[in-house]
């Protein structure tokens, strides 16, 4: 069964600083592995996702993930916080089983921003 | 390209009714959508699986009866709240799936219901 860890709850970084939120994943086979942001009362936007090749992946408004086959784990990073990336964050490892390509979500990361 | 959409975004309904959430991909044709709830400050729980033409797979300790969903078109999947109670007030999400895609889902914007 695949599953996925989020160890951290709550984040909170001054903005203009550096942000890596955590998560590991458990899959029997070559994972997708993608990364969500949610915003209050909103549905879910895609950051980056990663199928396979270069295990550095870049995504949109800045952020990037990193795939480490050898530890588990798909990290998000961003060199640089904005106060608008405020939000709950999701990783999310997705099953190639044509028939039903469902996909296990992290228990998410709350990112505070401060000024 | 590849948006999803929910119809209405938010709902508020009397203890006993019903309630019809739609979900709309609107560029591309989803052989495969999700639903999905979540409480606040929670994770997205998979309710269940809807392909085309075909019942839906209720994941284990969702009540079929009560989370009526149908997938009549490569466009549409509805969910049905029956006879809805204060519990059932949650945040819906719905997905689908790019039948050229394999595994990467689009994801619509919620529904808020409140049930009173």
């Amino acid at each position: 069964a695949q599953s996925v860890t989020q160890p951290d709850i709550h984040i909170t970084v001054s903005e203009g600083a550096s942000l890596e939120l955590r998560c590991n994943y458990s899959y029997g086979a070559t994972p997708y592995l993608f990364w969500y942001v949610q915003s209050p009362g909103q549905g879910l936007q895609l950051l980056l996702k990663y199928f396979s090749g270069d295990t550095l992946v870049q995504g949109i408004k800045g952020f990037e993930a990193e795939f480490k086959r050898s530890q588990s784990s798909f990290n998000l990073r961003k060199p640089s916080v904005h106060w608008s990336d405020a939000a709950e964050y999701f990783c999310a490892v997705g099953s190639y089983n044509t028939n039903a390509g469902k996909s296990t979500f992290g228990d998410g990361t709350t990112l505070t921003v401060k000024p | 390209g590849a948006v999803v959409s929910q119809h209405p975004s938010w709902v508020i309904c009397k203890s006993g009714t019903s309630v019809k959430i739609e979900c709309r991909s609107l560029d591309f044709q989803a052989t495969t959508m999700f639903w999905y709830r979540q409480f606040p400050k929670q994770s997205l729980m998979l309710m269940a699986t809807s392909n085309e033409g075909s019942k839906a797979t209720y994941e284990q300790g969702v009540e079929k009866d009560k989370f009526l969903i149908n997938h009549a078109s490569l466009t549409l999947s509805t969910l049905t709240v029956t006879s809805a109670h204060p519990e059932d007030s949650s945040f819906y999400i719905c997905s689908a799936k790019d039948r050229e895609l394999r595994v990467e889902q689009f994801f619509g914007p919620g529904t808020r219901l409140t049930v009173l």
